[in-house]
Order: structure tokens, then C-alpha cells, then sequence
């Protein structure tokens, strides 16, 4: 069964340091969204991606973040300068079209910033 | 403000019990509600609900939406320890895109 994959499974950076998170999300899908959990916290969304461009970001999603879809299969979220909050577990889903349809997650990268 | 609450918070059942999970919102431009499972890392898809009244069921898990209420409820019949888990409640809504806003989760402990 085809699954979104994410890479690396953990991630460990000091402070101001540049991070780029990869996913390959499910090869037919158009949706790609790109989601965090603080540790102990909820799911919160970060930003939606469609046809090379995004579609809507959170007031999380400030200017240290950027997403590229840089060939037809990776999708990655870039955080320019790490923050210690930044810390969390970062989820990559896809969907097959935008309306009712559901949302696949990836496995998570943990981001850990020192 | 749009949010999503689940009840409850936490829940320690003995195998053989049933559980019903609680999820109630408020959102602007609902579109769908989904139940998702997260055991260690990725939140793994259960439901998808978009009417109200029409029960889905996989195996021993059943969920069923109100709209008129905004709630939802998940049930798990004769609950086995591999049911353990913490079990997110997720809406759909507004804008151009279907984003996601999810509940704190229910975390479900089944002992042996």
C-alpha cells in the first residue's frame, strides 16, 4: 500500500542553524500539507501545498519557513534559523484532491534544536 | 475562535470493554471530520465522516457524526491491548485547502 515517507526520522541542531525536512508524499496525490507537534501538544498545521505553490499557511508558518516541491516526487519544509521552539515532530501528509478527501501523514521527523 | 475538544482526556479499560471517545467543534466551513490513530509517530486514518447519521465501521471500531450537534463519537467494541493508543479527532475546514485542526486526543490504555 503506497504510504508517504519522510526522511530523516530524527534531526538534532543548534540553534540559528539551517534545517531542510524531506518527504516523498503518495506518487498520485495533489495535496501536500505540512503539519508539527510540540511535544504534549496538539497537532497544529503549517502549511498547504497545490500545484507548486502554497495555498495556505498558519501564523506558525512565518519568513524562517519555506516549501519547495524541488522534482515530481520530494516535498520539503526549510527552516532557515532554528529557534528552541521549533523542537517538535514534524508530520508530512498528502491528499488525492482537496475536497473531502483525507489526509495521509507520513511517519515524522523529531527535530530536536539545542 | 474554531477548535476541536476531545473527552476524555485519558483512558484505562480492561480488555473485553467497550469505549466510546468523545469529539465536539466548533469550526468555520466544515467540510469533514476524520479519526486518526497515533500509536508511536504518524497519525494512521480511521474515518472520514461527512454526514450526519450514517455509522462507518471497520471490525470493532464505529464512528458517527452529528452536525447539528458537532459532535462525534468513536466506539471500539471488545477492546484489545493493541487498541492502546491516543485517538485524534481532526476537522476539515474552510479556505482553499482542506487543513486539518485536531483535538488534544484521547489517550487509551487497555491492560491485559
Amino acid at each position: 500500500e503506497p504510504e508517504v515517507t519522510q526522511t530523516p526520522s530524527h534531526q538534532v541542531t543548534q540553534m540559528g542553524q539551517e534545517v531542510i525536512l524531506r518527504c516523498v508524499p503518495i506518487s498520485n496525490h495533489l495535496y501536500f500539507y505540512w503539519y508539527r507537534q510540540i511535544l504534549g501538544q496538539k497537532v497544529e498545521f503549517l502549511v498547504s501545498f497545490y500545484n507548486n505553490e502554497i495555498s495556505e499557511k498558519s501564523e506558525i508558518f512565518d519568513d524562517q519557513f519555506s516549501v519547495e516541491r524541488p522534482d515530481g516526487s520530494n516535498f520539503t519544509l526549510k527552516i532557515r534559523s532554528t529557534k528552541l521552539e521549533d523542537s517538535a515532530m514534524y508530520f508530512c501528509a498528502s491528499s488525492p484532491d482537496r475536497v473531502g478527501e483525507t489526509q495521509y501523514f507520513g511517519p515524522g521527523t523529531r527535530l530536536l534544536v539545542l | 475562535e474554531d477548535k476541536v475538544v476531545q473527552s476524555p482526556l485519558s483512558l484505562v479499560v480492561h480488555e473485553g470493554d467497550t469505549v466510546t471517545l468523545n469529539c465536539s467543534y466548533e469550526v468555520t466551513n466544515f467540510r469533514s471530520l476524520l479519526w486518526y490513530k497515533q500509536e508511536k509517530k504518524a497519525p494512521t486514518f480511521l474515518f472520514m465522516l461527512t454526514s450526519s447519521g450514517i455509522e462507518k465501521k471497520s471490525g470493532r471500531l464505529s464512528s458517527i457524526l452529528d452536525k447539528k450537534e458537532l459532535f462525534s463519537i468513536l466506539n471500539i467494541t471488545a477492546t484489545q491491548t493493541g487498541d492502546s493508543a491516543v485517538y485524534l479527532c481532526a476537522v476539515a475546514y474552510g479556505g482553499a485547502t482542506n487543513k486539518l485542526i485536531f483535538g488534544t486526543g484521547t489517550l487509551l490504555a487497555v491492560q491485559p
